[in-house]
């Protein structure tokens, strides 16, 4: 079965702090990989696209590692701000298809 | 974010009730998604588009039409509202097979 899990659940930080939030699935064929920033009352906000070959792709502060062989992908965030406190959804597309399989989401709060 | 409108933003329904959702995008693409959101899961596609008077159900179809007359709306239709269809819609635009830009979605309750 395709699936996406995320970890941890939820995780509070101090600002400036940096974190790292993981992704598993279990999706095949495997297309690509995204990770959202999803802000409360707001629509998720792109923030990382990653395929098969790409092990690294960073925007920002925020950067993404992609282990096709493991089917892991991590999110990391440096220096963390109060604006990044939103949940953070891992999405994996089925190659050939439409689907994409949605994780349920890292809710992270950043406190001052 | 002119992107992707999404109208209403919030509306109360009563059970049996109709109503449409309107999704508007102004970047020109070709591909357009309906998504419901609910607590503890992640997002669900509900239906889907990739051009103009195209239309293709997705993962969560029962209860829902739509329609894309033009190429920058893509409207969602409840024909008879039901409780379990509260939820927080979503639609999303992009160039190409996954989902780029979201709405800032509509907040729906049914009675």
């Amino acid at each position: 079965k395709n699936q996406v899990e995320q970890s941890p659940q939820s995780l509070i930080i101090l600002e400036g702090k940096n974190c790292t939030l993981q992704c598993n699935y279990t999706v095949s064929p495997f297309s690509n990989l995204r990770w959202y920033k999803q802000d409360t009352g707001r629509g998720p906000v792109s923030l990382t696209i990653m395929t098969f070959s790409e092990n690294t792709k960073s925007n920002g502060r925020y950067t993404a590692t992609l282990d096709a062989d493991t089917k892991q992908s991590s999110l990391h965030i440096t220096a963390s701000q109060l604006s990044d406190s939103a949940s953070y959804i891992c999405v994996v597309s089925v190659r050939g298809t439409y689907k994409y399989i949605f994780g349920t989401g890292t809710r992270l709060k950043v406190l001052a | 974010n002119a992107g992707v409108t999404q109208t209403p933003k919030f509306r109360v329904l009563k059970t049996g009730q109709s109503m449409t959702l309107l999704c508007a995008q102004d970047m020109n693409h070709e591909y357009m998604y309906w998504y419901r959101q609910d607590p503890g899961m992640g997002l669900r596609l509900i239906h889907y588009s990739v051009g103009e008077g195209t239309t293709a159900k997705g993962e969560v179809p029962d209860g829902y039409n739509v329609s894309r007359l033009k190429k920058q709306n893509f409207l969602l239709g409840l024909e008879s509202a039901a409780p379990s269809q509260t939820s927080v819609y979503f639609c999303a635009s992009s160039y190409s097979v996954l989902p780029q830009h979201f709405g800032d979605g509509t907040r729906l309750s049914i009675l």
